[in-house]
Parts: structure tokens; sequence; C-alpha cells
């Protein structure tokens, strides 16, 4: 059974820095793409980025880029979400999910999402 | 405010069938696949309805998906209760300049009367 656990949620405060995780299970974890969308409170999806964990190739949403950073351990078969600076605005709930490619295919498995909270 | 154009609400009983849109541009819906997630209340996003209109395993064939040009729509025929919830278009955004990757609707929540 395909199955992707994201870690738990996370208080932090503004100025922190915070890394999150997607660590995927029942498949080839480095034959497909890992995607993070994110969904501020109250609002709709957004694409933050996209990487292929065969051999680390990412793609960021030109909205996002520079703000977080998207890496991955195949041996761990983990993906990772990162922050060096929080902001209150990062507040939200962060999913992973899986895709076949990086542009032909849908988002197919999903992970039950990370919750952050950033306040002081 | 969201490339892909949907519409806040959208509500019908029990027995009927629903229409949600999503409006885009050539750079989006009109050359690439439109994707429907369902996003019921405290979970997370669920495929719903692929390459146009394609339904994963699963899926109930109540839902059904077409495009035409540069705007998509899902159709939900015999509405429950159960589906109440968010539905989200997407597609891949391949403007010259502007936005460029994964783009959302901005949802579409159904309320079944």
């Amino acid at each position: 059974e395909v199955q992707l656990l994201q870690s738990g949620a996370e208080v932090k405060k503004p100025g922190e820095s915070l890394k999150i995780s997607c660590k995927g299970s029942g498949y080839s974890f480095t034959s497909y793409w890992i995607v993070w969308v994110r969904q501020m409170p109250g609002k709709g999806l957004e694409w933050m980025g996209s990487i292929y964990l065969d051999d680390s190739d990412t793609r960021y949403s030109p909205s996002l880029q520079g703000q977080v950073t998207i890496s991955g351990e195949k041996s761990l078969s983990t993906a990772y979400l990162q922050w060096s600076s929080l902001k209150a605005s990062d507040t939200a709930m962060y999913y992973c999910a899986r895709s076949i490619t990086m542009i032909g295919d849908p988002f197919e498995y999903w992970g039950r999402g990370t919750l952050v909270t950033v306040s002081s | 405010q969201s490339v892909l154009t949907q519409a806040p609400s959208a509500s019908g009983t029990p027995g009927e069938r629903v229409t949600i849109s999503c409006s885009g541009s050539r750079f989006n819906i009109g050359s690439n696949y439109v994707y429907w997630y369902q996003q019921l209340p405290g979970t997370a996003p669920k495929l719903l309805i692929y390459s146009n209109n394609q339904r994963p395993s699963g899926v109930s064939d109540r839902f059904s998906g077409s495009k035409s040009g540069t705007s998509a729509s899902l159709a939900i025929s015999g509405l429950q209760s159960e589906d109440e919830a968010d539905y989200y278009c997407a597609a891949w955004d391949d403007s010259l300049s502007g936005p460029k990757g994964w783009m959302f609707g901005g949802g579409t929540k159904l309320t079944v009367l």
C-alpha cells in the first residue's frame, strides 16, 4: 500500500528555522516525484515545488522560489521542506503528494499534512 | 487571485446533478490536462479526475470530467450528502512569462442542501 507519512505539527516563533518531512513507503520512492502543496488557513491549494528523489532534480513555484528549500534523502525514502527564517505568513497546512512525472501526471497519493503555526 | 477561476460556491439537493466549472487560458487548460481534487472537511485532498475525464480506481462513476477549449467542468450526478466538500481544478501552466508551474483553481465549496 502506498503511503506518505508526514512529520507532526509544529509551533514555531518568527525567525526560527524548520524542516518538515514526508516519508514514502509501499513503492519505489526514487521512481516518482514528490510535490509540496501549501494550504493557508481557510484558503485554497498552492503548489510549492517538486523533487525527483533519484537525482534530486528540484523545481520551485516562481512565487515561492528562495523562500523555502526542498530536498530529499533517497536512502531514507524521505523528502523535506525547510525554512531558514519563518514568518507568521508561513502558517499553513503543508501536504506532500506523489506524482509519476513532473508535468503530465496528477498528484495521485497524498500525505495527511503537517500543520505549521508561526506565532510570537 | 488564481490563474484558474472557479466559482467560490455551489449547491444542490440530494439526487440532483451539479456542475462545477474551471476557466483558464491557452497556457494551462488550453494546452494541458485538467485534474480535479476533492477535499472533504479536515482531510487531505484526493484525486477525483485525471487527464480531463479519467477516474482513478475506486472513484464513483457519479463523478465525471470534461474539457472544452480553455474551460473544464466537473459534474456530479445523484448528489449525496457525503459529496459536500471543496473541489479544486488543477493544470500545468507554461506561460512564456508570468506564472509557470502547477496551478490550482481557488476551489468551489459544494453544499448539499
